[in-house]
């Protein structure tokens, strides 16, 4: 166990529809950062947030957004969902900004039908 | 443009020892991390290297040169287990990680 929450482990769901994906950091551990990975691909960096702030932002959708709240909890929102995006989602959270040492959740797979 | 690159994959024997190479273009570069993914896991962090010279963990092992913009992650006494991706990943001037797209290692008996 990394420490790094992510729900839920599977989903299945129709395109066109909107799925919401959560994320608790571990302790102590202020950035969050969402990552996509297709099948049999690299990781894609898709956003980042420090402290309940946006820090970055990479190669995400429109479509797409998210948010970290005050108790440091981060969700990422897909909608208009299409079957590309099926993916492994990761969320992984560091200790500063800038680290270079990441820590990974187990992931969300999402498929899209 | 910002990019790492590494072979996209590696073949060994059990027992041997691999070397993974990792170039690099990124500016305002300050580390390079590695990272190794099982099929259907999540990343999870080896080594880093913020400074040239070699860095030492049991078995692997990363190295770096800052004034040639190259890495390598090596893997000894190489078992079955070690069958996965590896991943580089340099920090940029913005402090924020850079991914290579990854090398599939493949050990076989």
């Amino acid at each position: 166990d990394s420490g790094v929450t992510q729900t839920p482990k599977h989903l299945i769901t129709a395109t066109g529809q909107r799925v919401t994906l959560r994320c608790s950091p571990r302790s102590g551990d202020l950035s969050v950062y969402w990552y996509q990975q297709s099948l049999d691909q690299g990781l894609q960096f898709l956003i980042q947030y420090y402290n309940g702030e946006e820090r970055a932002k990479g190669n995400i959708l429109e479509r797409f957004s998210a948010q970290q709240f005050p108790d440091l909890h981060s969700e990422l929102n897909l909608s208009s969902l299409e079957l590309g995006d099926s993916a492994l989602y990761f969320c992984a959270s560091s200790v500063q900004s800038g680290a270079n040492v990441l820590t990974f959740g187990a992931g969300s797979r999402l498929t899209v039908l | 443009g910002q990019s790492l690159e590494q072979p996209s994959e590696v073949t060994a024997v059990e027992g041997a020892i691999v070397q993974i190479n990792c170039t690099y273009q990124t500016s305002g570069f300050y580390g390079l991390s590695w990272y190794q993914q099982h099929d259907g896991g999540a990343p999870t962090f080896l080594s880093y290297n913020a400074l040239d010279g070699l860095e030492e963990t049991g078995r692997f092992s990363s190295f770096l040169s800052r004034s040639d913009s190259y890495g390598y992650l090596l893997l000894q006494e190489l078992q079955m287990k070690d069958s996965a991706s590896y991943f580089c990943a340099g920090g940029d001037s913005n402090y924020q990680l850079i991914w290579g797209a990854g090398t599939k290692l493949i050990i076989k008996p």
